[in-house]
């Protein structure tokens, strides 16, 4: 199956770090990845990470992937306002010509 | 990265009606993907457009509903046909690029139709 989950709702305060789960079925994925929409936007690619990967960091994000659990969680260190939107995990077999399986989606709330 | 141009932005509908999205990209490319996103949903894929073959449809859509062009390795256009409320969503088309600096997909900023 193709099936990827994640938290409906995280809330947590300005300046604190957040961490955003993700769990897939389908163990063939190779590429995964982190995407952002804000309100009455697109989605904004934020990172990716390759299957032979542990762990990717990017400035204030850092990917964690756990092949044998399935489980990709991204972590935003000193988060803000400004980060407030919904988060989407995706998996592809490849990066360039296979479909991209979405996650639910995780609602980011920031409080100031 | 590359750049999508995706329009209309947004419309509204009448019931019976039909809406044709464009994209076009500022590169070529050889496959477009077009997604649906409902309300309050995650994004699900509609089909591959393939430039001088049919699109490929996921389950549970059909050409006679989302019918597709993709005339060239730049553009392509998905038609929301004889609508109904519950066609009332967000479609996106997206690209896939590789590059030494990105490697992901690309979305367009989508189109937001409601149909009444």
């Amino acid at each position: 199956g193709e099936d990827v989950e994640q938290s409906l709702f995280l809330s947590v305060r300005e300046g604190d770090s957040s961490v955003i789960n993700c769990t897939y079925t389908d163990s063939s994925s190779t590429y995964l990845y982190w995407y952002k929409q804000e309100p009455g936007a697109g989605l904004q690619l934020l990172t990716y990470i390759f299957s032979n990967m542990d762990m990717k960091q990017d400035q204030r994000l850092t990917v964690l992937l756990n092949k044998k659990d399935k489980h990709l969680s991204l972590r935003i260190a000193d988060t803000q306002t400004g980060d407030s939107a919904i988060y989407f995990c995706a998996e592809s077999r490849d990066g360039a010509t296979n479909k991209l399986i979405f996650g639910t989606g995780t609602l980011l709330a920031v409080q100031p | 990265s590359a750049v999508i141009s995706q329009k209309p932005s947004r419309d509204i509908c009448q019931r019976g009606t039909s809406l044709t999205i464009q994209c076009q990209v500022d590169s070529q490319v050889t496959m477009m993907f077009w997604y649906r996103q409902q309300p309050g949903q995650s994004l699900t894929l509609i089909a591959t457009a393939n430039q001088g073959s049919e699109a490929t449809y996921e389950s549970g859509f059909v050409i006679d509903k989302f019918p597709i062009s993709r005339p060239n390795l730049t553009f392509s256009t998905l038609t929301v046909s004889n609508m109904s409320p519950e066609d009332s969503s967000i479609y996106l088309c997206s690209v896939a690029l590789v590059d030494r600096a990105n490697y992901g997909y690309t979305f367009g900023s989508g189109t937001r139709l409601t149909v009444v």
